[in-house]
């Protein structure tokens, strides 16, 4: 059974640094590009990254280009989201999800989210 | 960057009515749309790829069609399980975008 298990996530501060995790399991990681997908609070949902399988190849949603960092380690089926100079409209359910295979098809499989607060 | 508008933003239909949802992108993108269902409080899940692609476990009563820039979600026969949010997203061109969803509840 696919599963993706988010951390990371909690309240900091505007211009501060979080990393996410996501933990991977149930599949082989290496063979799939993965990605981030964020939901601010009652609103719709807007891609942020993804991540060829072999962690060659990243893309970045024009929001947080420059600031947001994706990477993985295929050794521990983990993705990860750097997130540096955070800003108040960052503030969403972030969530980890996996592309249909090694090419950035469809997201088949998701995982429950991990919320990030940016306040003071 | 390719718009992605849904209609409508809200749709109130009865038990067993056919339901249809749009989805228009800004520019052609060539099949590359699929459907995502979110219930309160859950993980989007996916419905449908590239336009017309059932995924795996998801009812018959779904299905997708459209090409170039307009694109549309079918429920044959609404169910009360089928109260959820739905969204559009293209993959044709980076930055992949969604569209803002279409809230669908029951009559």
């Amino acid at each position: 059974e696919v599963q993706l298990v988010e951390s990371g996530g909690g309240l900091v501060q505007p211009g501060r640094s979080m990393k996410l995790s996501c933990a991977a399991s149930g599949f082989t990681f290496s063979d799939y590009y993965m990605a981030w997908v964020r939901q601010a609070p009652k609103k719709g949902l807007e891609w942020v990254a993804s991540i060829s399988y072999e962690g060659s190849s990243t893309y970045y949603g024009d929001s947080v280009k420059g600031r947001f960092t994706i990477s993985r380690d295929n050794a521990k089926s983990t993705l990860y989201l750097q997130m540096n100079s955070l800003r108040s409209e960052d503030t969403a359910t972030y969530y980890c999800a996996r592309h249909g295979g090694n090419s950035p098809h469809w997201f088949a499989y998701w995982g429950q989210g991990t919320l990030v607060t940016v306040s003071s | 960057d390719i718009q992605m508008t849904q209609s409508p933003s809200f749709l109130s239909a009865s038990v067993g009515e056919r339901v249809t949802l749009s989805c228009k992108a800004s520019q052609n993108i060539n099949k590359y749309l699929d459907w995502y269902q979110q219930k309160l409080g859950e993980a989007p899940k996916l419905l449908i790829y590239n336009t017309n692609n059932l995924h795996t476990g998801i009812p018959s009563r779904f299905s997708g069609s459209g090409s170039g820039t307009d694109y549309t979600l079918t429920i044959s026969s609404l169910q009360p399980e089928d109260v959820a949010t739905y969204f559009c997203l293209q993959r044709n061109s980076w930055p992949l975008t969604f569209g803002s969803g279409t809230k669908l509840e029951i009559k």
